[in-house]
């Protein structure tokens, strides 16, 4: 079957301008999560998703950044009036039902590059 | 303060054996997670200790320390395709992971 997919996979803009990043998680995974990797470190936590609902967005850098899930499946993640601090590699990933946080199917990311 | 600590890079010859330990420091813990990642590709799941204890699969097998916050993930028979990066991560609460910022594994013939 098929996994989880992202676009664009990459992204030119420029600073101020607003982008949308879309996931489409594993079908049937009820759990959607959104991840930032700068080059060379770690994956930084955003939010996540349980259907459509985001228990948990602590991890979202300010307000210029949201998340939303329809039909407990696609998400995107709009970040408006982009700066070159957001620069960087965004990945989804989901999980099945039942499952938890611990084991999740990454998707191939979108990498930004903001001018 | 939170923090996951791992070394940043471990060097090692084709058949040998690699362990990476993972410390951890946080409020919430569930468990200790670990992925691998490729350059330029998306990290993929390796392995989960829930509980104290050893967990095998295949080459791979982690290990987790609540007591001593502690884990390590064993690479056993190291090949070169095994030469990527490799995260540790606590599972906070059900859905949030926190990841280390990894540790690049370079396997040498």
């Amino acid at each position: 079957g098929a996994g989880v997919s992202q676009s664009p996979s990459n992204k030119v803009t420029e600073k101020g301008k607003d982008v949308e990043l879309r996931c489409d998680p594993i079908s049937g995974h009820t759990a959607l999560y959104w991840y930032r990797q700068s080059l060379g470190q770690g994956l930084e936590f955003l939010i996540y998703f349980q259907g459509n609902s985001a228990p948990d967005k602590s991890g979202l850098p300010s307000d210029r950044f949201s998340a939303e899930r329809t039909g407990g499946s696609v998400s995107t993640l709009t970040i408006q009036r982009t700066q070159q601090e957001d620069s960087a590699v965004y990945l989804c990933a989901s999980s099945p039902p039942g499952g938890g946080a611990e084991t999740q199917y990454f998707g191939p990311g979108t990498r930004l590059l903001v001018l | 303060g939170q923090s996951l600590e791992q070394p940043s890079e471990v060097t090692a010859v084709e058949g040998a054996i690699v362990q990476i330990n993972c410390t951890y420091q946080t409020s919430g813990f569930y468990g200790l997670s670990w992925y691998q990642q490729h350059d330029g590709g998306a990290p993929t799941f390796l392995s989960y200790n829930g509980l104290d204890g050893l967990e095998e699969t295949g080459r791979f097998s982690s290990f987790l320390s609540r007591s001593d916050s502690y884990g390590y993930l064993l690479l056993q028979e190291l090949q070169m395709k095994d030469s990527a990066s490799y995260f540790c991560a606590v599972r906070k609460s059900w859905g949030k992971l926190q990841f280390g910022a990894g540790t690049q594994v370079v396997v040498t013939p």
